[in-house]
Formats: C-alpha cells, sequence, structure tokens
C-alpha cells in the first residue's frame, strides 16, 4: 500500500523559510515523478511544483518560482519542498503527491502538513 | 497556470445522473488526454476518480465515467448516492509540462 506522509509545517513568521519532508514507502520511489500540491483554507487545489524519478526535471508554479525549491532523496525515499521569502498567500495544506506512472496524472496523495504564515 | 473553469456547485437527488464540466484551453485540456478528476471530502485527501479522460483506477466504481470534447472535460456520476456528497476537482497536464487544477464544484445530493 502506497504510503506517504509530510512533516514539517508549522506557524512562520512572513519572510521566514521552512523545509516539508515526505517519506515514502510501499512503492518503488526511485520509479515516480513527485509533486508538491497545496490547498489553502477553505479553496481549492494548487499545484507547486513537481520533479522527475532521477531528478533531472524540476518544474514549478509561477507563484513559487525563485522562492520554493522541491528535492528528493531516492536512498531515503524522500521529497522536500524548502521554501523561502514565505508569504501569508502560501498559507495552506500542503500534499505530497505520487504520480501514476507512465502517464500524467496524480494517484496518490499524502495527508497534507498545515503551514500558517502569519506575524 | 489559470486554474481550469468548473462550476462551483452541482446537485441532484439519489439515483439520477449529473455531469460536471471542466473547461480549459488547447494548452492544457484541448491538446493532451491526461485529464483527471479528484473527489474530496472534508478534511480528507483528494482520490483520483477519473485518469487519462476516461480511464477508472482499480477500486472506482463504474458509476463514475469521464469524457472530453475540444477544450471541455465532464465527469458524469450515474446513480448518485449520498456518499458521492463531495468537492471534485479536475485536473491537467499542459503545455509547459506542469499541472493545473479546476476550481472545484461541490456536489449536494439533495
Amino acid at each position: 500500500e502506497v504510503q506517504l506522509v509530510e512533516s514539517g509545517g508549522r506557524l512562520v513568521k512572513p519572510g521566514g523559510s521552512l523545509r516539508l519532508s515526505c517519506a515514502a514507502s510501499g512503492f518503488t520511489f526511485t520509479s515516480y515523478n513527485m509533486n508538491w500540491v497545496r490547498q489553502a483554507p477553505g479553496k481549492g487545489l494548487e499545484w507547486v511544483s513537481s520533479i522527475s524519478s532521477s531528478s533531472s526535471y524540476i518544474y514549478y508554479a509561477d507563484s513559487v518560482k525563485g522562492r520554493f525549491t522541491i528535492s528528493r532523496d531516492n536512498a531515503k525515499s524522500s521529497l522536500y519542498l524548502q521554501m523561502n521569502s514565505l508569504r501569508a498567500e502560501d498559507t495552506a495544506v500542503y500534499y505530497c503527491a505520487k504520480d501514476l506512472g507512465g502517464v500524467w496524472s496524480i494517484d496518490s496523495w499524502g495527508q497534507g502538513t498545515l503551514v500558517t504564515v502569519s506575524s | 497556470q489559470s486554474a481550469l473553469t468548473q462550476p462551483a456547485s452541482v446537485s441532484g437527488s439519489p439515483g439520477q445522473s449529473i455531469t460536471i464540466s471542466c473547461t480549459g484551453t488547447s494548452s492544457d485540456v484541448g491538446g493532451y488526454n491526461y485529464v483527471s478528476w479528484y473527489q474530496q471530502h472534508p478534511g480528507k485527501a483528494p482520490k483520483l476518480m477519473i485518469y487519462d479522460v476516461s480511464n477508472r483506477p482499480s477500486g472506482v466504481s463504474n458509476r463514475f465515467s469521464g469524457s472530453k470534447s475540444g477544450n471541455t472535460a465532464s465527469l458524469t456520476i450515474s446513480g448518485l448516492q449520498a456518499e458521492d456528497e463531495a468537492d471534485y476537482y479536475c485536473s491537467s497536464y499542459t503545455s509547459s509540462n506542469t499541472y493545473v487544477f479546476g476550481t472545484g464544484t461541490k456536489v449536494t445530493v439533495l
């Protein structure tokens, strides 16, 4: 069974930094592209970033480009999101999400970790 | 990277069929057969219901079906049940090698 467990979310002041982690298990982590997707309170889903299986390809939403960095450690089956220069509008539940594989679709999601940016 | 457009709400009675639309552009929905649909119950993570426009993952009821015409994709739920009450989101691959999600639709079972 696929398991994705996020951690690292907390209250942080505007302009601050935070690193989210996602521990993956139940599948061959090295074979799948991974993503971060966020959801602001009471709002819809917003794709944040994707990283290919070997980290060769990395993409970001315009809203976070230059501030967030996605990375992965295949030896540890872990995904990360380094978040810098945080803004109030970054407040959201951040989901770690796995691609289906072979097609452009996300098939598995963690339970999410809440990031709150407020003074 | 504008969100795909979905109706804010759709409702139906038990046993009826409802359809949710998802409108994008030729750079996303219209350009690729990579449209997915997700169901999200309050406080829960999204669940994949449809991928590649019309394919159902294992374990998803055949009451859920997907289609696409031009820049608009659709999700149809037939034989509506109380447990189908949730938020539904479409998503698409884009020409920028990214994903874009829809604005979301709240489905109410009357």
